[in-house]
């Protein structure tokens, strides 16, 4: 069964440093894989997606990720933090039955 | 453009009392999704379809009903309102299959049973 891990229930930077969100995922089949972000009060949005084209995936915002089969990663990074990206982000695989199965998310605050 | 909506945004029960959340979507998405989510504990599945007049149950089923009569509309039935039901709840909708399964997700109704 696919299942998703996020490490780090918050995770805390200065406005214009890196960004990290780190994600490892099960899967028994080449997986497909996605970054949620959720800012407050508001429902998920698709930041960006890994479906085997390019293990390297640029989303919005400027976030990427790159795929890591070796180590069963998929992290989120930015090179620089803004104000504006202070969220919740949710890393998700897809598994059977075309559900999506979410890890327990990361929220990021951005320090001025 | 619509895309998922939602209704009601907002709303308090009484324990015992029933209700139903209504979500559709214009996107003529085959497959939809009820999640709960509480801090800290991510998105739990409650029931997903993956067409019209089927459904089965996710991770979290109990307490809660699903009927899908159109591809368009997935309400999700709480019958005997309990505290443990407080939560926020998201409808989705992703298409055929494949790659592009991304969600789309409405913007939530925020439940609380008092």
């Amino acid at each position: 069964a696919q299942s998703v891990t996020q490490l780090g229930s918050h995770v805390s930077v200065s406005e214009g440093a890196l960004v990290l969100l780190r994600c490892n995922y099960s899967s028994s089949v080449p997986p497909y894989l996605f970054w949620y972000v959720q800012y407050p009060n508001q429902g998920l949005q698709l930041l960006l997606k890994y479906t085997s084209a390019a293990t390297l995936v640029k989303g919005i915002n400027g976030f990427e990720a790159e795929f890591k089969k070796s180590e069963t990663s998929f992290h989120l990074t930015k090179p620089s933090a803004h104000m504006s990206d202070a969220a919740e982000y949710f890393c998700a695989v897809l598994g059977g039955g075309f559900k999506t199965i979410f890890g327990a998310g990361t929220r990021l605050f951005v320090k001025a | 453009n619509a895309g998922v909506t939602q209704t009601p945004k907002f709303r308090i029960l009484k324990i015992g009392q029933s209700m139903t959340l209504q979500c559709a979507q214009d996107m003529n998405h085959n497959y939809m999704y009820w999640y709960r989510q509480d801090p800290g504990m991510g998105l739990k599945l409650i029931y997903y379809s993956v067409g019209a007049g089927i459904t089965d149950k996710g991770e979290v089923p109990n307490g809660y009903n699903v009927s899908r009569s159109t591809t368009e509309d997935f309400p999700l039935r709480l019958e005997l309102a309990a505290p443990s039901q407080t939560s926020v709840y998201f409808c989705a909708s992703s298409g055929q299959g494949g790659g592009n399964t991304e969600a789309f997700f409405g913007q939530g109704t925020r439940l609380t049973v008092v």
